[in-house]
């Protein structure tokens, strides 16, 4: 079955750094756009970054220079460094698979069931 | 940055009857406009991409329109499983900078 596993949220303190990891199954990870989408408590849908199949990054305004995106073929596993954390970045994080044909994206298409990332004192 | 609005925030529909659901992008996103159904303590799922093509699965009560900045989403014969809520995201523009609606929250 294609999905998506997300692990390493938990409770960090503001300026603490945190992993989160997203492991793939039934695909592979490299051959795909992915992505990271966080959903604070209550709140909608936040888009937070990209790795495209070349392994061109792009991040959300409110995250970049802060969080890194990554992707380890030999584990068909996607990353997401969080550093400089702030309490603002409270939420579920969300990893999906973002169909393509060539350039044109058709959304995200497979999501795992998300990781919650607390920042708080 | 284009900015995503839904309308309205809530709406109060029957089982049977049809709902459409708005979004409106704050620039044109030619037809780069996708669709999700969100229920509690769920993880979205895809509905509709390209503005109007369902995404595998999804049953064919489901149909989305528009292109530019006017879309719109409707759902027909709404069934019990439907009342979720709904977001629409645009991933048009280079470099990405992908944003979602705000969401529409269908309710019985």
């Amino acid at each position: 079955e294609v999905q998506l596993v997300e692990s390493g949220g938990g409770l960090i303190q503001p300026g603490g750094s945190l992993r989160l990891s997203c492991a793939a199954s039934e695909f592979i990870v490299s051959d795909n756009y992915m992505t990271w989408v966080r959903q604070a408590p209550g709140k909608g849908l936040e888009w937070v970054s990209v790795i495209y199949t070349g392994g061109h990054t792009f991040y959300a305004d409110s995250v970049r220079g802060r969080f890194t995106i990554s992707r380890d073929s030999s584990k068909n596993t996607l990353y997401l460094q969080m550093d400089s954390l702030r309490v603002e970045d409270t939420a579920v994080y969300f990893c999906a698979r973002e169909s393509a044909t060539g350039i044109q994206s058709h959304g995200m298409d497979v999501w795992g069931l998300g990781t919650t990332v607390i920042v708080s004192s | 940055d284009i900015v995503m609005a839904q309308s309205p925030a809530t709406l109060s529909v029957s089982p049977g009857e049809r709902a459409s659901l708005s979004c409106r992008a704050s620039q044109s996103v030619s037809r780069d406009l996708a669709w999700y159904q969100q229920k509690p303590g769920q993880a979205p799922r895809l509905l509709i991409y390209g503005a109007s093509t369902r995404a595998t699965g999804v049953p064919s009560r489901f149909s989305g329109g528009g292109s530019g900045t006017e879309f719109t989403l409707t759902i027909n014969s709404l069934q019990a499983e439907d009342f979720a809520v709904y977001y629409c995201q645009q991933y048009h523009g280079w470099p990405p900078n992908y944003t979602f609606g705000p969401g529409t929250t269908l309710e019985i």
